[in-house]
């Protein structure tokens, strides 16, 4: 199946820092996502981004889907940013979504 | 409000018991998911269902059971089958097959 790798799996910043999450995928996708996951565990949409460029706020995503990566940026970073982020991807053909390990991030006052 | 509920929040199983766990959406979505997560990892897809009264093995789902007899609703079972179910379980749901998945706040079961 389908694998997903992201880097770097653990990240600390100091509040207002800025920082670029990444995500590769080893094929083709129609469904990538990008969540953040709450001290909670609530899992929280960010993007759904195949392909393209989306901003959100302080949040901005980017996927090349022809080089098989996605990047999730995370501007003026605050500590309620803080918590894992997760890229996922649906393979073609398929309807499961398949996890990366997640980017751990802390961020510090 | 729209949105996915899960019930419990927290549950303990004894050795050899079956437990069930809730899962409801009201965003009138087709597709239904269950995952697992362990600490530090990522989610596993256990069971998804496109419709009503189907449903498909996802990567992890021996030791589980589902059904699909509402929209609404797609319960989890964990057997006694299950070697190892201490985990957190999300479950989510989706438009279609592909399209954006939302997720519930998650129930952590716990083995005593």
């Amino acid at each position: 199946g389908i694998q997903v790798e992201q880097s770097p799996p653990d990240l600390i910043l100091q509040e207002g820092a800025n920082s670029t999450l990444r995500c590769n995928f080893s094929d083709s996708v129609n469904n990538l996502q990008w969540f953040h996951q709450n001290p909670w565990g609530q899992l929280i949409n960010l993007f759904y981004i195949p392909s393209g460029t989306k901003q959100n706020g302080r949040l901005s995503a980017t996927t090349v889907a022809t080089e098989r990566y996605s990047l999730l940026y995370i501007s003026s970073s605050q500590t309620t940013d803080s918590g894992v982020y997760f890229c996922a991807v649906t393979g073609a053909g398929s309807y499961q979504l398949t996890f990366g390990k997640g980017t751990k991030l802390s961020v510090i006052p | 409000d729209g949105g996915i509920t899960q019930s419990p929040k927290y549950l303990f199983r004894k050795e050899g018991q079956n437990v069930t766990l809730s899962c409801e959406q009201n965003l009138n979505h087709d597709a239904m998911y269950w995952y697992r997560q362990d600490p530090g990892q990522g989610l596993r897809l256990i069971y998804y269902s496109q419709i009503v009264n189907d449903f498909q093995k996802g990567d992890i789902a021996e030791g589980y059971s589902v059904s699909r007899e509402k929209k609404e609703s797609f319960p989890l079972t964990v057997t006694s089958a299950q070697k190892n179910p201490t985990a957190f379980y999300l479950c989510a749901s989706s438009a279609g097959g592909r399209e954006t998945q939302y997720f519930g706040p998650g129930t952590r079961l716990l083995v005593l």
